[in-house]
């Protein structure tokens, strides 16, 4: 079974500064995807970034980009300028590919709620 | 496209009532899946449909939970009869395939049994 980590509880920033939040995973799996979710105070889970296994090269979307380290099992993401309406609950959450099969089942950390500071 | 939607938005029932969560995903997305936040336990996954067809249900508590999917816009999560402990946010996703695809979350169902 997959487990993800996210060791910090809560983390918080100052408007316009970068903030890395930390996820890290287990799994014997070697094709998959890595994801972070936010989720605001209004609760609907929202889709930041998304990661494949078998790709090298980092992801990003706008202010938003992860490190990703397969061999360590570690999947961060860093959000730059961080503006107030990144205030959210942040997840981080994978994904076996089974390829061809059935198996969309998304497995997520405990959350990491960051804060961002006017 | 109108995202997926969720409703009721809030319910609050009293113990052992029947509480029935409806989903409607996004138009072409051929997978559903039910989720439960809860502080305890985080999100988890209960079940999951493809083309109506439930694949799989290991994550439903017992057999107090349900689920149906008469139709590819329509899906129910039916609680008979509510606890106390099923007091969660309830979350129904779907994508278009499962493989890596992103799953596309509604806005949940706050649930409150009293």
């Amino acid at each position: 079974a997959q487990t993800v980590t996210q060791s910090q509880p809560e983390m918080s920033v100052q408007e316009a500064e970068t903030v890395t939040l930390s996820c890290t995973y287990d799994t014997s799996e070697n094709n998959y995807y890595l994801f972070w979710y936010k989720q605001p105070p209004s609760r609907q889970m929202i889709l930041v970034i998304r990661q494949e296994a078998y790709k090298q090269q980092n992801a990003t979307e706008n202010r938003f980009s992860v490190n990703f380290q397969k061999a360590a099992k570690s999947f961060s993401l860093k959000i730059s300028d961080s503006q107030l309406g990144d205030t959210a609950m942040y997840f981080c959450a994978f994904m076996r590919n089974a390829g061809g099969t059935s198996y969309g089942k998304l497995t997520f950390g405990q959350g990491t709620i960051l804060t961002v500071h006017p | 496209d109108a995202g997926v939607i969720q409703s009721p938005r809030h319910e609050v029932t009293e113990m052992g009532q029947e509480v029935t969560l409806r989903c409607k995903p996004i138009s072409g997305h051929d997978y559903l899946f039910w989720y439960r936040q809860t502080m305890m336990r985080g999100l988890e996954l209960l079940i999951y449909f493809n083309n109506n067809v439930p694949i799989d249900d290991s994550g439903m508590p017992e057999d107090r939970f349900s689920a149906k999917m008469p139709n590819a816009s329509f899906s129910t999560l039916k609680i008979q009869p509510s606890e106390p402990r099923d007091s969660a946010v309830y979350f129904c996703a779907s994508s278009l395939w499962d493989s890596g695809e992103t799953q596309y979350f509604g806005p949940g169902t706050r649930l409150l049994v009293l």
